[in-house]
């Protein structure tokens, strides 16, 4: 069974911009989650997705936001990019919402 | 309120020695507790879950873990090192109920160094 997929893998913008990071859950998950990760903050958690509604949201500016669609698939959007949002974005998946999470390899987002 | 502690950011072991890496946990209700491993520009992947049945757990790579409510530890232990073991390890929690299910809590992470 394939993994968690997450594209880009890197991406550099600058300030002001917008950026979109897409996930692909394992096959038959319908709960994604996604992370921030930073050397100064660790890892955060940003958002739950489950059978297309958000259902858990951590303390991000509503510059984040995100959605899933009817295949599981999930997207995160981050708009008017500041340099503090530089980080590696996770994205984990769950067959539901109480087992265990299985992450992708990440996306490196990297604000100029 | 869950969180979790992990009481060394560093650790550096000879090949072929124990590991011992420590986390106490805070939780409202009985956790679910598990151990990521991340390697250099890598995803984080699963080492063990503890989810209230044996106390004992064993994952994958000989690592082991032993959930200890009283001391609310959940240390992470391998009889001996090896080169690959070198890797950022993650204590985490979640309690799967109410506004937080579906969500978990990260230390902060142990840096794992393993000399030859």
């Amino acid at each position: 069974k394939a993994g968690v997929t997450q594209t880009p893998r890197y991406l550099i913008k600058t300030r002001g911009q917008q950026v979109t990071l897409s996930c692909s859950p394992i096959s038959g998950h319908r709960s994604v989650s996604w992370y921030q990760q930073t050397p100064g903050q660790g890892l955060q958690f940003l958002f739950e997705y489950f059978s297309e509604t958000q259902r858990n949201k951590g303390n991000f500016p509503g510059r984040f936001s995100g959605r899933q669609f009817s295949n599981s698939r999930s997207e995160m959007n981050v708009s008017t990019l500041e340099l503090g949002d530089s980080a590696l974005y996770l994205c984990a998946s769950s067959l539901d919402r109480v087992n265990e999470q299985f992450f992708g390899p990440g996306t490196r987002l990297t604000v100029l | 309120a869950q969180s979790v502690t992990q009481l060394d950011s560093h650790v550096s072991v000879s090949e072929g020695t124990p590991v011992l890496l420590r986390c106490n946990y805070s939780s409202s209700y009985s956790p679910s507790l598990f151990w990521y491993v991340q390697h250099p520009n890598k995803g984080l992947q699963l080492l063990l879950k503890y989810t209230s049945a044996a106390t004992l757990v064993k994952g994958i790579n000989g690592f082991e873990a032993e959930f200890k409510k009283s001391e609310t530890s959940f240390h992470l232990t391998k009889p001996s090192a090896h080169m690959s073991d070198a890797a950022e390890y993650f204590c985490v929690v979640s309690d799967y109920r109410g506004s937080t299910l579906g969500r978990l809590y990260f230390g902060r992470g142990t840096q794992l160094t393993v000399w030859p």
